[in-house]
């Protein structure tokens, strides 16, 4: 069965500081990877996805994430992180034989210190 | 800019009241989803929809009943609300492109209350 695991439940960064946000993914074909952000009382906005090809993708707001098969990994990172960063984000994975069905990980609470 | 509305954002309702939470998309997508999400939490799919008349239960089992009348509305309905329905609805389509999943688009969600 697939599942999505983000180990870090909160992580707080100085604005200006670089950011990597960790997630695991547990499948055994290769996976459609996405991320998401979801602001405080808003839905979920598609920050960026993976589904073949380079493995460095970049996305918007001057996101990237980078797959890495061998460690189960889709990381997302920005070199600078701005105080309008500060959010919930969401990894998800998705199957080939799955449709458009999603399985998201628990999300990890990004706080963004002055 | 995503083209998908829900409403009520907010409703704080009493328990045993039967309740309608609607979602409506502008985009002409055939595959519409709706998710459950606590705080702190992952997203839980409860329902989904592949086109008119296809509707199926998700990875969470949920009380809540859903219909595809139309391609563009996907309401979610609670027969008889109870304080454990309490949660965050989160509606969202994606386009029909065959082969795997595509973007999901987000509606802004529907926080649900049941006192």
């Amino acid at each position: 069965a697939q599942s999505v695991t983000q180990p870090d439940i909160h992580i707080t960064v100085s604005e200006g500081a670089s950011l990597e946000l960790r997630c695991n993914y547990s499948y055994g074909a290769t996976p459609y990877l996405f991320w998401y952000v979801q602001s405080p009382g808003q839905g979920l906005q598609l920050l960026l996805k993976y589904f073949s090809g380079d493995t460095l993708v970049q996305g918007i707001k001057g996101f990237e994430a980078e797959f890495k098969r061998s460690q189960s990994s889709f990381n997302l990172r920005k070199p600078s992180v701005h105080w309008s960063d500060a959010a919930e984000y969401f990894c998800a994975v998705g199957a080939y034989n799955q449709g458009g069905k999603l399985i998201f990980g628990q999300g990890t609470e990004l706080s963004v210190k002055p | 800019e995503a083209d998908i509305y829900q409403t009520p954002r907010y409703l704080v309702i009493g328990t045993g009241k039967k309740i309608t939470l609607e979602c409506s998309q502008t985009m002409g997508h055939d595959k519409m989803y709706w998710y459950q999400q606590d705080p702190g939490m992952e997203l839980h799919l409860i329902h989904y929809s592949y086109g008119v008349n296809s509707t199926e239960k998700g990875d969470l089992s949920s009380e809540s009943t859903v219909s595809r009348i139309r391609t563009e509305h996907f309401p979610l309905t609670l027969e008889s609300a109870r304080p454990s329905h309490t949660s965050q609805y989160l509606c969202a389509s994606s386009d029909p492109g065959t082969g795997g999943p595509r973007e999901l688009f987000f509606g802004e969600g529907s926080r649900l209350t049941v006192l």
